[in-house]
């Protein structure tokens, strides 16, 4: 069965450093989404991506954030510089588009900011 | 804007009992329910989802939701619980009018815990 795949599973970075976390979404996807969960908080939405560019973004991506699909296969989350709030797990997931269809997640990579 | 609350945290339960996961939403305009499941250690699993026509919905291994307009309530049951389902469970809704490519807006999530 397909699968949203992310790397790595855990991120160790210094507050004020670059992070990429990389996902390779389900092969003939067109949406792609990025999400994070702060530990014991509710999972939130970060941006939504189709045809390469952002079609929504939450109050939460600001600047020091970016989206991209560099291939035809990966999609990346880039985080500037890094603060101590930015830890997190960030979920990357795809989907078809159809309304109503499901999202499909990775597994997350936990980043931690030092 | 749309919202989710998930009233229990946490639902300890005996192995083979009932188990009901509340959910409550509110929004203005029509939605999509979802339940996603997450086991420790992995991803967002999707459970089931209710986009239109009947209210009850199940899922392949035992799960069922129902949506009821009138209470905004997406609650998801289980007649007898394994150890297996373990996990925590997140409701979530999606917005099909909002022409943002169907975010999802998730609870806080409920950490099931069946005990032997």
């Amino acid at each position: 069965e397909p699968e949203v795949t992310q790397t790595p599973s855990h991120q160790v970075t210094q507050m004020g450093q670059e992070v990429i976390l990389r996902c390779v979404p389900i092969s003939n996807h067109l949406y792609f989404y990025w999400y994070r969960q702060i530990l014991g908080q509710k999972v939130e939405f970060l941006v939504s991506f189709y045809n390469n560019e952002i079609s929504e973004k939450s109050e939460i991506f600001d600047d020091q954030f970016s989206v991209e699909r560099p291939d035809g296969s990966n999609f990346t989350l880039k985080i500037r510089s890094t603060k101590l709030e930015d830890s997190a797990m960030y979920f990357c997931a795809s989907s078809t588009g159809l309304a109503g269809d499901e999202q499909y997640f990775g597994p997350g990579t936990r980043l931690t900011v030092t | 804007a749309q919202s989710v609350t998930q009233l229990d945290s946490q639902v300890p339960v005996f192995e083979e009992a009932p188990v009901e996961l509340r959910c409550n939403y509110s929004s203005s305009v029509s939605v999509y329910l979802f339940w996603y499941v997450q086991y420790p250690n992995q991803g967002l699993q999707l459970l089931l989802k209710y986009l239109s026509g009947s209210t009850l919905v199940e899922s392949i291994n035992g799960f069922e939701a129902e949506f009821n307009k009138s209470q905004t309530s997406f609650h998801l049951r289980k007649p007898s619980v394994h150890i297996s389902d373990t996990a925590e469970y997140f409701c979530a809704v999606s917005t099909p009018f909002s022409g943002g490519y169907n975010k999802l807006i998730f609870g806080a999530g409920t950490r099931l815990a069946v005990h032997p």
